[in-house]
């Protein structure tokens, strides 16, 4: 079975602090991953997605991830926080094979709070 | 091109009756994706269309179902509301189905069941 694990359920972070948010999988070969920002009564916005070749992928907004095989995991990550970055943030992941479907698995989501 | 539209955005119903919820994908897009969101369950996958073949289906009951229609639209359909169906219904489409796709969400109808 696949899952997903996001082990902060909340964070803190002052406006103009570095970001960490931390994503591990669990799933027999090489997923592809996703991250994805929920604003409070709004849809999922795809931040940046991860499905070979270079490890560390650039999204949107400034936001970086990195995957990394030998932990199974896909942090997201952005240098300087802006207060509007305060949103719910998603890890999701689908197998990598063509033939998986659209299916995603979902984390359990990282609510971000910016202090000004 | 326009997003991922679903109508309604609100919903409050009450126990026993049901619903029927859409979904537009973005223009020229065949699979649409649907997934539940609820506070204490997060982010549950219901079901997959592509071409109008159900392709996959998450474990909820069958009081869940899904159409979808030549022009790929979709609809979902909850019977007999319960309690615990209140719930953020997201719709997500992406040009093809699996691979190296990429889903687009909508915003989401939100359904109260009273």
């Amino acid at each position: 079975a696949q899952s997903v694990t996001q082990p902060d359920i909340h964070i803190t972070v002052s406006e103009g602090a570095s970001l960490e948010l931390r994503c591990n999988y669990s799933y027999g070969a090489t997923p592809y991953l996703f991250w994805y920002v929920q604003s409070p009564g709004q849809g999922l916005q795809l931040l940046l997605k991860y499905f070979s070749g270079d490890t560390l992928v650039q999204g949107i907004k400034g936001f970086e991830a990195e995957f990394k095989r030998s932990q199974s995991s896909f942090n997201l990550r952005k240098p300087s926080v802006h207060w509007s970055d305060a949103a719910e943030y998603f890890c999701a992941m689908r197998p990598g094979r063509e033939t998986s479907g659209s299916r995603l698995t979902f984390g359990e989501g990282t609510q971000l709070t910016v202090n000004p | 091109k326009a997003g991922v539209t679903q109508t309604p955005r609100y919903l409050i119903k009450t126990r026993g009756q049901q619903v029927t919820l859409s979904c537009s994908p973005i223009s020229g897009h065949r699979s649409v994706s649907w997934y539940q969101q609820t506070p204490g369950q997060g982010l549950q996958f219901l079901f997959e269309y592509f071409s109008e073949t159900q392709r996959n289906k998450g474990n909820f009951p069958g009081r869940f179902s899904g159409r979808q229609f030549s022009n790929s639209r979709s609809e979902m359909n909850v019977s007999t509301l319960e309690l615990g169906d209140s719930a953020l219904y997201l719709c997500a489409s992406s040009p093809w189905t699996g691979g190296k796709e990429t889903q687009y969400f909508g915003p989401g109808t939100r359904l109260l069941v009273l």
